[in-house]
This record gives structure tokens, sequence and C-alpha cells, in this order.
């Protein structure tokens, strides 16, 4: 079974710009999470989608924003960049059948973002 | 808010040592605690969970404990090998998200 893609691994964006992350699950897994991950900080949670809806939302600004497909590939978008978004962003399957985190998270390599 | 603490930032162990993280959590309504795994390049991999209704669980050379009345719950690897160097995250449940904690690097010297 194919683990968690997503694309694209690296990407370089000046401030002010906008840039979406793509994710892709592990077949038959229905919510996707995202989390942003920075030295020192841990995983912060930014949101995590199932069945094509939001349902649960970090503390984050509405510059980042996401959604899911019908297909559970989700994306992740953050508008007017800033240096401090500068990260690497981890999108998470699991096989949750309502949704929340109280089952494994099969982790992808994430996407590193650099802001200049 | 609530959150997760994790100590130490930084183990460094003889192999075939015991190393210890602990991690504290603040809400008193979590109820599952897992441990995850990164290394260099990946993202975080499970290593073993724990849930509130249990104190102890073992997975070959992993353990994990937790103290609910204390709000604190530690990863314990024995007999440690090279390949178990890597990034270490507690993380606990608040409502319907994980908080984690801000990890552990742990470096085993040959």
């Amino acid at each position: 079974k194919a683990g968690v893609t997503q694309t694209p691994r690296y990407l370089i964006k000046t401030r002010g710009q906008q840039v979406t992350l793509s994710c892709s699950p592990i077949s038959g897994h229905r919510s996707v999470s995202w989390y942003q991950q920075t030295p020192g900080q841990g995983l912060q949670f930014l949101f995590e989608y199932f069945s094509e809806t939001q349902r649960n939302k970090g503390n984050f600004p509405g510059r980042f924003s996401g959604r899911q497909f019908s297909n559970s590939r989700s994306e992740m978008n953050v508008s007017t960049l800033e240096l401090g978004d500068s990260a690497l962003y981890l999108c998470a399957s699991s096989f949750s059948p309502s949704g929340g985190p109280l089952n494994e998270q099969f982790f992808g390599p994430g996407t590193r973002l650099t802001v200049l | 808010g609530e959150n997760v603490e994790q100590h130490p930032s930084t183990l460094s162990v003889q192999e075939g040592d015991s190393a210890v993280i602990k991690c504290t959590y603040s809400d008193s309504a979590s109820n599952y605690f897992p441990w995850y795994k990164q290394e260099l390049g990946k993202g975080p991999q499970l290593i073993i969970d724990i849930r509130s209704n249990v104190g102890e669980k073992k997975d070959q050379r992993i353990a994990v404990t937790l103290n609910k009345t204390a709000k604190h719950f530690s990863l314990h690897i024995t007999e440690t090998q090279p390949e178990d160097s890597a990034v270490y995250f507690c993380a606990a449940t608040v409502g319907h998200q994980l908080i984690w904690g801000a990890g552990t690097k742990l470096i085993i010297k040959p």
C-alpha cells in the first residue's frame, strides 16, 4: 500500500506571495490533518479534513486554509506569505471512522517551505 | 492554553543503555497519548500509544507509562541501538486535536 505523498517537497517563495501544497492520503483513509513543524516548536496543528469537511481547526490565522476533494486528496493554501511561515508542512492521514485524533496518523515526508 | 511539556530536549546515551523521555500535560480530559519517532528527512511515525484506561503498555524494547493523577507519561527504550537515534515526540489529545511536545533528540553513542 502506497504511503502518504506530498508535493512539492521543496518550495521557495517571497513575502506576500501565496502557495498551495498538496497531499494524497493512503488509499481508504478519509481523514487528513495538516501540521506546521518548526525547530524547537514541535508540531502545530493546522486543521483536519474528513469527508471533504473541515472537522477541526488549530489556532492559525485565516491566511491558512485548506480543502479536501471527494477522493480524499487535500490541499493547503497560505496567502500573503510572511517570513515566519517558513517551516516544514506535514500532512497525515488516518483511518478514522468519525474523524479526530484517536487513531494512528500516517505522515508524509512534508513540504519544506522557505519564505524570503 | 493547553500544552504538553517534553523533557529532555536532547538525550545522549551509550548503546545498550536505557533511555527515558518524559512528558506532562495540562488537560485532565486528555485520553490518548501517542509517541512518534521522526528520522531525518521523514515524517513522524507512530511507535507506541496508550489510552487513559491503561497504566502501562509494552512493545518489545519500548514501553510507555501513564500517571493520570500526576498528568504525566513517559517513554522507555531499553537496550538502545544505533537505529534508535531520532527525534521523539509525545502528544496528548485536547478536545478533537493532538497537542505535541517540542521533541527530544535521542543520540545513541557507540
